[in-house]
């Protein structure tokens, strides 16, 4: 089946740094990934729609010059956390999906934690 | 907009009892309706969705959910859990003609032998 893979799957990275995680489909095109922050128990938040070769759609209240994505090929879409703080620290995931209605593949998600 | 409620954020149980998580949605367009489970540390997984036809759905690990249009709801229902179910699930909901889904707050479920 699909897989989407996340890289890393845990980072520590010391504060005002960047950082970069890595979302990859390994055997389906994904056109759409989506980014999203998860605090312990809580639910998915959603940050961010990356669009493969165009700008990526950021929710309501999430500083898009904090959280660079960028989705150069089909099969890849970034993330980066600049200038980096404590309150960055936190679970974070990528999907991908083939279209609407169709399942979404998750990857297994980043631990980041700036100390 | 959509939005998903979960109405019970811990739902403990004993091994072998049946078991039902709720979930109602709120939409003014016709939506698609999924449940995922999520293991600790790990992205999530689908358990199964409702796109169109049949109201009740049957999923992976033998967990099942009915659509009841007119109550808003999208259930999802186990007779019999185990202790490997223990997990956070996630009731979620698009609209048909787009990507964007929105995931519920989640409930924890916990088997207790």
């Amino acid at each position: 089946g699909a897989v989407v893979s996340q890289h890393p799957s845990r980072v520590i990275c010391k504060s005002g740094t960047s950082v970069k995680i890595e979302c990859r489909s390994l055997d389906f095109q994904a056109t759409t990934m989506f980014w999203y922050r998860q605090f312990p128990k809580q639910s998915l938040m959603l940050m961010a729609t990356s669009n493969e070769g165009s700008k990526a759609t950021y929710e309501q209240g999430v500083e898009k010059d904090k959280f660079l994505i960028n989705h150069a090929s089909l099969t890849l879409s970034t993330l980066t956390v600049t200038s980096a703080h404590p309150e960055d620290s936190s679970f974070y995931i990528c999907s991908a999906q083939t279209g609407p209605g169709n399942t979404i593949y998750f990857g297994e998600g980043s631990w980041l934690t700036v100390v | 907009a959509q939005s998903v409620t979960q109405l019970d954020s811990q739902v403990p149980v004993f091994e072998e009892a049946p078991v039902e998580l709720r979930c109602n949605y709120s939409s003014s367009v016709s939506v698609y309706l999924f449940w995922y489970v999520q293991y600790p540390n790990q992205g999530l997984q689908l358990l199964l969705k409702y796109l169109s036809g049949s109201t009740l759905v049957k999923g992976i690990n033998g967990f099942e959910a009915e659509f009841n249009k007119s109550q808003t709801s999208f259930h999802l229902r186990k007779p019999s859990v185990h202790i490997s179910d223990t997990a956070e699930y996630f009731c979620a909901v698009s609209d048909t003609g787009g990507f964007k889904t929105i995931f519920g707050a989640g409930t924890r479920l916990f088997v207790k032998a």
